[in-house]
C-alpha cells in the first residue's frame, strides 16, 4: 500500500532564510509525487510534481523539490523564504497512471511559519 | 489544468438539516473526488464520483449520509444529510483526467461548513 509521511507538524523559518519541508513516501512501483499548498480559507493549490526525469523539479512561487529514490524522499525547498509563504503544505503520492483505481494519498500536512 | 467552482464557499446550518455542495469544472473530466478536511488537518477521501456509475465510498462513509450525484463530465454534487456538529468541516472537490494525460489533481476552493 502506498503511504506518505511528513514528519514535522510545523516548520518555523526566518524571512530570507532557506526553507525545507520534509516528505518521505512508500509505494511498490514508480512514484508520482506532488506538493500542494493551502492558504487560509482556500482550497489546495498545486505547486509541483515529479513524474520522471530530472530529480530536481521546479514549481510555482520559487519552490523546488528533490526526488531521492534511495531515501524515498521528496523534500520541498526554497532558497529564500517570504512571509507570504506561510501556509499549510501537503505532500502526496500516487503509484503511476496505468491503474485507474489508484488514488492520490496525502500526507498530514506541515504548517510553514515564516517569521518576519 | 482545470478551473473548479465550488459552491457555497461557506455555510452555517442547523443540526438535522441537509446541505448540497456543488462542484463545476470548466472542462470535461473523468474522475471527481470529494474530500473532508478538519481544520488544520489532512484530507480524508469521502468518495469517488464517476460519470455514469454509482459513487464509490471509502470506509466510514455511506451513501445515505453523503449522497453524491454526477450527471455529466463537468458537474457533481455532494449532500451532507441530517447534519450534526461533528459534520463541521471543510469539504473539497477535486478532479483528475488521466485519460487526457493529467498527472495531478486540481481542487476547488472548498466549502467551510459549520453545524450549530
Amino acid at each position: 500500500a502506498q503511504s506518505v509521511a511528513q514528519p514535522e507538524d510545523q516548520v518555523n523559518v526566518a524571512e530570507g532564510n532557506p526553507l525545507t519541508v520534509k516528505c518521505t513516501y512508500s509505494v511498490s512501483g514508480n512514484p508520482y509525487l506532488f506538493w500542494y499548498v493551502q492558504y487560509p480559507n482556500r482550497g489546495l493549490q498545486f505547486l509541483l510534481k515529479y513524474i520522471t526525469g530530472d530529480n530536481l523539479v521546479k514549481g510555482s512561487y520559487g519552490f523546488e523539490a528533490e526526488f531521492n529514490k534511495s531515501q524515498t524522499s521528496f523534500h520541498l525547498k526554497k532558497p529564500s523564504a517570504l512571509v507570504s509563504d506561510s501556509a499549510l503544505y501537503f505532500c502526496a503520492v500516487r503509484e503511476g497512471l496505468m491503474n485507474r483505481d489508484d488514488k492520490i494519498i496525502f500526507g498530514k500536512g506541515t504548517r510553514l511559519h515564516i517569521l518576519p | 489544468s482545470a478551473v473548479i467552482s465550488q459552491k457555497p464557499s461557506r455555510d452555517i446550518c442547523q443540526r438535522g438539516t441537509s446541505l448540497t455542495i456543488q462542484c463545476q469544472v470548466d472542462s470535461q473530466v473523468t474522475m471527481m473526488f470529494w474530500y473532508r478536511q478538519q481544520p488544520g488537518q489532512s484530507l480524508t477521501l469521502i468518495a469517488t464520483a464517476n460519470q455514469g456509475s454509482e459513487a464509490t465510498y471509502e470506509s466510514g462513509f455511506v451513501i445515505d449520509k453523503f449522497p453524491i450525484s454526477r450527471p455529466n463530465l463537468t458537474f457533481s454534487t455532494l449532500t451532507v444529510s441530517n447534519m450534526s456538529p461533528e459534520d463541521s468541516s471543510i469539504y473539497l472537490c477535486s478532479v483528475e483526467h488521466r485519460q487526457a494525460g493529467w498527472t495531478e489533481a486540481f481542487f476547488g476552493q472548498g466549502t467551510r461548513l459549520t453545524v450549530v
